[in-house]
């Protein structure tokens, strides 16, 4: 079985400090890894992905993720907040077999006080 | 500009009603889905398509109906049968998901269509 767990539903920060987005997965395979935000809405914008290249993932608008194989973890962080991340983040992994869909974690809402 | 499209925006339907949401790529990709999102949820499947005139049925597929008789079209029917469509609804494509490696599973989303039942 493959599943993803976003570890808190809510997250405020306040501008300028730094922001914890944590998730946990589980697979029997190899995964793939994606963090997608949404702003409300919209659609949904890839901000990174994990290719197994490297275990640190820059992606978009200054957010990174470490894919820790040992902790099953891929936790995105920013340095500095901005009012504009303020949005609902999702961890997403790929089932690696079979019809190789996307699970979706059930989201963090980010909060970004001034 | 390359894409996907999603119309309309915003759908309002009677009870017992079909309507059909319509989902459109330019991006040349092979595989295209459709998600449900409910407030506080993550996204659910509903159907996916690999490869034209073929689709597979997701987690939550029934009350739903697609087509695929063009690559870039995947129109999405919700019957009467659904007993709760009142969602926001996500098409999303991807390049080539049977192959590895993240660039070709990465999914693309459109902006959504938010179906209201009256």
């Amino acid at each position: 079985a493959q599943s993803v767990t976003q570890l808190d539903s809510h997250v405020s920060v306040s501008e300028g400090t730094p922001v914890l987005l944590r998730c946990n997965y589980s697979s029997s395979y190899s995964p793939s890894l994606f963090w997608y935000v949404q702003h409300p809405n919209k659609g949904l914008q890839l901000l990174l992905k994990y290719t197994s290249a490297a275990t640190l993932v820059k992606g978009i608008n200054g957010f990174e993720a470490e894919f820790k194989k040992s902790e099953t973890s891929f936790h995105l962080t920013k340095p500095s907040a901005h009012m504009s991340d303020a949005a609902e983040y999702f961890c997403v992994v790929l089932i690696s077999t079979g019809r190789r869909a996307l699970t979706f974690g059930s989201g963090t809402r980010l909060q970004v006080q001034p | 500009d390359g894409g996907i499209t999603q119309s309309p925006k915003y759908l309002f339907r009677k009870e017992g009603q079909n309507v059909t949401l319509s989902c459109e790529q330019n991006l040349n990709h092979d595989a295209m889905y459709w998600y449900r999102q409910d407030p506080g949820q993550g996204l659910r499947l509903i159907y996916y398509s690999q490869i034209v005139n073929d689709f597979q049925k997701g987690d939550i597929a029934e009350g739903y109906s697609v087509s695929r008789e063009k690559k870039e079209s995947f129109p999405l029917t919700v019957t009467s049968a659904q007993k709760n469509p009142t969602a926001f609804y996500l098409c999303a494509s991807s390049i080539d998901p049977q192959r590895e490696g993240s660039s070709y599973n990465e999914q693309f989303f459109g902006p959504g269509t938010r179906l209201t039942v009256l």
